[in-house]
Order: structure tokens, then C-alpha cells, then sequence
């Protein structure tokens, strides 16, 4: 497809589950994050990826969470042991260059814990 | 400590009314984006500007380096314009966006 695509769309977990969220990048791009957005806040960093390489996890919020992009296109977070608090909805987006150049989102999972 | 704060929170305006929704943000930037957000639905890329004023369709965008603000105009309103608006920033030394929390807008016919 053109766009960043993001799966599944929607995803239920009991608490102590572990989930794994897909992104898709548009290809070519080199530069992909991951967002946590909360019901009714803005997204929140949680990771960057230039290429395969993770230049920033700074934003991950602890060690539960685990983001790869081995190949340097597709990527894959992945939350350890849920827990409620996990319940957000998940952005990836991606760009060409760095962050300094257009940035273009998934629809995002969301993923209720319950 | 929140980097980006956008205003209103809420806005609800007749269709057909001039609209402006307001973003500062605190920290030295290399690029601001505006993004739109349907309920239950992705984020679309809007705007991304370093400086003066572009323009698409009915939306303009602006910012003031100096000032430290952008707004996000949108010209003879329509319901399907309904959507939360977000104010996202590029800051100058590290690797991520800041977002702000963003503005519900509801179009009314």
C-alpha cells in the first residue's frame, strides 16, 4: 500500500498477556517511531528507529515494552506481561529522512487490556 | 513540563464559520506539524512548516519563529472538517516529536 499501515487495528489482551503490534512503514523510509496515545491525550515518544538501528528508546516506558525493526523496514513493538495501563492506542509513523522531514502515520492499534 | 500547549481544548463553530485553532510550544524547533485525527481513526499529516505560511484547499497554516506560535485556520467550516487537531513539533536537538493534547473541533450544520 502507499501509506504506513499498522495491524491489527484492534486488540484485546487479558492483563499478563503478551502482544505484539506490527508496523508497516512506507518503503522506502527511513526514519519510523512509535507513539502511545492515551483517551484524550496527544501521543507521547516512545521509540526511534533510523534503518534498523533503535537511536532512541528514551520514551519507552519500561522494560515491558520492546521495540525491533531488524530489517530496517517492518517493525514490531512488543508489550511483556500487560497491564491496564497499557490500554492506549499505538501510532507508528515514518519518513523519509530524519524528523525534520514529512511524517506520515498508521491508523494505530488499539489496545484495550482487560 | 509540557513542551507543546494548544487552545482551544474544545471548539464547536457553525458550518460555514472561520476557525482558528492556536499552538505555542516552548522548545527551539526545526520544523512544526499540523495533523488531523477522525475519531477511531489514524492521523493524517496536514502541514509541516519551518516558517512563514502555506496553504492547501480551505486550511492555512502560519508561524512565528520569534514568537514561538502557529495557527491552523480553516475557511468556510463544513461538518466533515470534524476532527481533533493536532500541533506537533520537531525539536532541534533529539530525535522525537512533541505533541500537544490537542483540539476537538465539531462542525455543526
Amino acid at each position: 500500500g502507499a501509506g504506513v499501515s499498522q495491524s491489527p487495528r484492534y486488540k484485546v489482551a487479558k492483563r499478563g498477556q503478551d502482544v505484539a503490534l506490527r508496523c508497516d512503514p512506507i518503503s522506502g523510509h527511513v526514519s519510523l517511531f512509535w507513539y502511545q496515545q492515551a483517551l484524550g491525550q496527544g501521543p507521547e515518544f516512545l521509540t526511534y528507529f533510523q534503518n534498523e538501528a533503535q537511536l532512541d528508546k528514551s520514551g519507552l516506558p519500561s522494560d515491558r515494552f520492546f521495540a525491533e525493526r531488524p530489517e530496517g523496514s517492518v517493525s514490531t513493538l512488543k508489550i511483556q506481561r500487560t497491564q491496564q495501563e497499557d490500554s492506549a492506542v499505538y501510532l507508528c509513523a515514518s519518513s523519509l529522512a530524519g524528523r525534520d522531514t514529512e511524517a506520515f502515520f498508521g491508523q494505530g492499534t488499539r489496545l484495550t487490556v482487560v | 513540563k509540557n513542551e507543546v500547549e494548544q487552545s482551544p481544548q474544545n471548539l464547536t463553530a457553525q458550518e460555514g464559520e472561520f476557525i482558528t485553532i492556536n499552538c505555542s510550544y516552548s522548545v527551539g524547533i526545526s520544523a512544526l506539524h499540523w495533523l488531523q485525527q477522525h475519531p477511531g481513526g489514524g492521523i493524517v499529516s496536514l502541514f509541516m512548516l519551518s516558517s512563514g505560511k502555506k496553504k492547501h484547499g480551505r486550511l492555512i497554516a502560519t508561524i512565528n519563529i520569534q514568537e514561538k506560535h502557529s495557527s491552523l485556520h480553516i475557511t468556510a467550516s463544513h461538518p466533515r472538517d470534524s476532527a481533533v487537531y493536532i500541533c506537533a513539533v520537531s525539536e532541534v536537538t533529539g530525535n522525537q516529536f512533541y505533541f500537544g493534547t490537542g483540539t476537538s473541533l465539531t462542525v455543526i450544520p
